[in-house]
């Protein structure tokens, strides 16, 4: 089944670390996202990438970092820069061929700092 | 001022009812628009693209005036299984990929 696998589902940091979540994708889509969502409040664009080796920053970059080595894959770092980490985290891809704007979403990360 | 804005909720109805949330935003220039579907702690999906003139499915309308920057959407008939949070999406780019804004989202409880 194609989809969007997101790892891992649930993770736990000390402050101060950094923290890498997975994203991987095998719809053969150009198109990923990462958001940020957090209690009662919408989905917030962190960064995207339109084609491999290329990325654009969302509304809130700080603190976060990606790359797009391949197709397939768009990983999120949180870094120590992040002033407040814990949210929900959520990785997208939509369709090559024009955005129709259907977003495929993973089941999401969930990041607790402690 | 948020660029989409939506309906506070919860919403709390009777199976049956009829309920409809209303969104609207900021920048006139934005190209298309959507409603999205949440479950609790699981990921959105789309539910359905709104059109100028207005489309149905099923038991859901989705209506736009772009005059007025303003979304809505009609649920019919309420079922128990429609409890979930409905978010209002625009998207601001032309283009591959498109740049999503998402509204905080209205949630609905659907009670027997």
């Amino acid at each position: 089944d194609g989809g969007i696998t997101q790892s891992p589902k649930y993770l736990f940091r000390k402050e101060g670390q950094n923290v890498t979540l997975s994203c991987e994708q095998n719809l053969n889509h150009d198109a990923m996202y990462w958001y940020r969502q957090d209690p009662g409040q919408g989905l917030r664009l962190i960064y995207y990438s339109q084609i491999v080796n290329d990325f654009q920053k969302g509304d809130i970059a700080e603190g976060y970092s990606v790359s797009r080595e391949k197709k397939e894959s768009f990983p999120l770092t949180v870094t120590s820069a992040q002033k407040n980490p814990t949210a929900f985290y959520l990785c997208a891809s939509s369709n090559p061929g024009g955005f129709t704007g259907e977003l495929f979403f993973g089941e999401g990360s969930r990041l607790t700092v402690l | 001022r948020k660029e989409v804005e939506q309906d506070p909720g919860p919403f709390n109805v009777p199976e049956g009812a009829t309920v409809a949330f209303n969104c609207t935003y900021s920048n006139s220039a934005s190209q298309s628009f959507f409603w999205y579907r949440q479950d609790c702690r699981k990921e959105p999906k789309l539910l359905m693209s709104v059109y100028s003139s207005g489309n149905e499915d099923g038991r859901f309308t989705a209506q736009l005036n772009r005059a007025s920057q303003y979304i809505s959407l009609l649920i019919r008939d309420s079922k128990l299984s429609d409890s979930a949070t409905y978010l209002c999406v625009v998207n601001e780019q032309r283009g591959q990929g498109g740049k999503l804004i998402f509204g905080q989202g209205t949630e609905l409880s659907v009670k027997p």
